[in-house]
């Protein structure tokens, strides 16, 4: 198994551009969330979904948008990007819900000048 | 809002030492995870525990919990140098829709 896989490594946009970070599992996990981590911050959650079809907003949704046409890929969307959207990005999967260990993804360090 | 929050910030201690790190949270959970994470990479789960557990262990690793304090320890035992990391604590429950709150984390650096 690959796991949670995420692309590009790396991305540098300009202010105003739009983007998608791609992210796939292959565990037939239910379970998928975006979170962004910043310096000191620790990992704020941004969007999740519960399965194909279901997404639900976190803790830091402006900005972002996702889609789950199945339960493989949820692909994170910068709209229109903005420096503070400046961060590393991480997916992650689980079976369900609570109470199992998340899988993450190795992470999309992104730059917007 | 952030649950977690771990303490120390940082911590640095030498090989063969053990090192303990601290959780507390804020509102009622399910369960806690812990979660390390070297430098530049992504998250790794450690270890979860449930509500109506107190302790467990796994390999160099102890974790407690105390619902009453609303707190969570993890211990390393023997540390190495392979150890040096980042280390995160995350909670769920009702209150957060059963998504994971993370800490800030721990930063732990072991030194030969």
């Amino acid at each position: 198994n690959a796991g949670v896989t995420q692309t590009p490594k790396f991305q540098v946009l300009k202010t105003g551009q739009s983007m998608t970070l791609q992210c796939a599992q292959d565990m037939n996990h239910e379970y998928m969330s975006w979170y962004r981590q910043d310096p000191g911050m620790g990992l704020r959650l941004i969007h999740y979904s519960v399965g194909a079809g279901i997404t639900d907003q976190g803790e830091v949704p402006n900005g972002y948008n996702v889609s789950r046409s199945t339960t493989e890929d949820f692909p994170l969307r910068l709209l229109s990007a903005a420096p503070s959207q400046t961060s590393v990005y991480f997916c992650a999967s689980s079976p369900r819900r609570g109470g199992y260990e998340q899988y993450f993804g190795p992470g999309t360090r992104l730059t917007v000048t | 809002s952030q649950q977690g929050e771990e303490d120390p910030q940082a911590l640095s201690i030498q090989e063969g030492e053990n090192a303990t790190m601290n959780c507390s949270y804020k509102t009622s959970i399910n369960n806690l995870q812990w979660y390390r994470q070297n430098s530049g990479r992504g998250l790794v789960h450690l270890i979860l525990i449930r509500s109506n557990e107190r302790e467990k262990h796994s390999g160099r690793l102890r974790v407690t919990l105390d619902t009453s304090k609303k707190s969570s320890s993890l211990l390393i035992t023997a540390s190495r140098a392979a150890d040096t990391a980042s280390y995160f604590c995350a909670t769920d429950g009702a209150n957060s829709g059963y998504a994971l709150n993370f800490g800030k984390g721990t930063s732990l650096l072991v030194t030969p």
